[in-house]
């Protein structure tokens, strides 16, 4: 059964700051790995999705990586602002199914 | 935008009422998803629909009846819920059902009395 874990839980950052976001999962037979973002009370927002033969993903701020082998992601928000601030959810993809994280609830400060 | 709409957005209930969440995707996919999202834990995938047909049922209990009657129609019917299935509901569209990214509806919050 896959697991994935999301550290950290919580984080706080002053404005400009640059972060990075980790997602570990337990099985690597993978098809994909997205990231999404989520506003209190929201919808998700997907934000980057990368392809298990791909090893990373670059959206304006935002670049993601994969690491198949070792079954870990990272997200990288460059410049950080307080418009940011949400929880950012990763999910794996295998079969029919994605299997989410818990998230890591984001406040960039000013 | 994502282009997935659920209604309500919002939907207090008793125990004993029977009430409908719907969604709808205007992208032209062809698989749709419930999705419930509860305090603290991960989101827990529902149910899956492959051009309107139902192909994964993640051990939902019977309360939950989900009806898909064409490729941008999904509902979700609740009757006689419990307290503990007070969640956010969530509704996603993609694609196909095999690797493609998923996009989500604005849930619909609710709250079982």
């Amino acid at each position: 059964k896959q697991e994935v874990t999301q550290i950290p839980a919580a984080l706080s950052v002053p404005e400009g700051e640059n972060l990075v976001l980790n997602c570990s999962f337990t099985d690597s037979a993978i098809y994909n790995l997205q990231w999404f973002r989520q506003d209190p009370g929201k919808g998700l927002t997907s934000l980057l999705l990368i392809q298990s033969s791909q090893r990373e993903q670059t959206s304006g701020r935002l670049n993601a990586s994969l690491d198949k082998s070792s079954g870990r992601s990272t997200l990288y928000i460059a410049a950080s602002q307080p418009g940011d601030s949400a929880t950012y959810l990763c999910a794996v993809r295998g079969g029919n199914k994605l299997t989410f994280g818990t998230g890591t609830q984001l406040k960039v400060e000013l | 935008e994502t282009g997935v709409t659920q209604t309500p957005r919002h939907l207090v209930m008793g125990m004993t009422n029977k009430k409908s969440l719907k969604c709808e995707q205007h992208l032209g996919h062809n698989a749709m998803y419930w999705y419930k999202q509860s305090a603290k834990k991960p989101l827990e995938l529902m149910f899956v629909y492959s051009l309107e047909e139902r192909v994964e049922n993640n051990s939902v209990p019977s309360r939950f009846s989900p009806e898909c009657p064409n490729s941008s129609h999904l509902f979700l019917h609740l009757h006689t819920l419990q307290p503990e299935d007070s969640a956010l509901y969530l509704c996603a569209s993609s694609q196909d059902r095999l690797g493609n990214e998923q996009f989500f509806g604005p849930g619909t919050r609710l709250t079982v009395l």
